[in-house]
């Protein structure tokens, strides 16, 4: 079965810090895709990064940074310097690889609320 | 640069009646999903289809209709609306599998 947990539903941050937000994931699959989504308060959803499943480098962009790790099936998004465009939820989704449907699976999300 | 246009972007039903929600996208996409997003439970895959003339069942279909005549337009329908489909309903499109989503602005959907 294909899953998605983020086990944090809200985070709470005052503006300057760092913040981490965890996605762990369940499938059987050798090959697969993962998903950052951003909601800001506005409702529209928002691309942020695409990984698959053979490549676990460690990738950055300006003051967001993604760490995924296959031994521990997370894939965990930070927020560096956080600011208060920043508050949104954040969806992290997995696809399966053998699909040819580009169905994805969401996580609940988290909000996060970052304060001047 | 349109994107992904979804209307109305609110509406209120009664038990009972009927609509459709329309979705539009204007990049080519072969592949359109309707996901409904309710209150801390992300978003959930409703239909979904892979190219003009081919629809199929995601995780919650039921109260749900689609078709896919076109690769431009990918409605939903909605037939006897009941208080649980309340919902945000986001409309998407993809260039290719697990690829990047192009999502609508969202459509509120109130049924009392």
């Amino acid at each position: 079965a294909q899953k998605v947990t983020q086990a944090q539903t809200e985070i709470s941050v005052v503006e300057k810090e760092d913040v981490t937000l965890d996605c762990v994931y369940e499938t059987r699959d050798t090959t697969y895709y993962l998903f950052w989504y951003k909601q800001p308060p506005s409702g529209e959803l928002v691309f942020l990064i695409r990984r698959n499943s053979f490549d676990e480098q460690n990738e950055i962009s300006g003051r967001y940074s993604w760490n995924f790790q296959k031994s521990t099936s997370s894939f965990n998004f930070t927020i560096t310097a956080s600011q208060v465009v920043d508050s949104a939820v954040y969806f992290c989704a997995l696809g399966r690889g053998s699909s040819n449907t580009g169905k994805l699976i969401f996580g609940q999300g988290t909000t996060l609320q970052v304060k001047p | 640069n349109a994107g992904v246009t979804q209307t109305p972007k609110f509406r209120i039903l009664k038990i009972g009646q009927s609509m459709t929600l329309q979705c539009t996208q204007d990049m080519n996409h072969n592949y359109m999903y309707w996901y409904r997003q309710d209150p801390g439970m992300g978003l959930k895959l409703i239909y979904y289809s892979v190219g003009a003339g081919i629809t199929d069942k995601g995780e919650v279909p039921n109260g749900y209709n689609v078709s896919r005549s076109t690769t431009e337009d990918f409605p939903l329908r909605l037939e006897l609306a009941a208080p649980s489909q309340t919902s945000v309903y986001f409309c998407a499109s993809s260039l290719r599998t697990n690829g990047e989503l192009f999502f609508g602005e969202g459509s509120r959907l109130t049924v009392l």
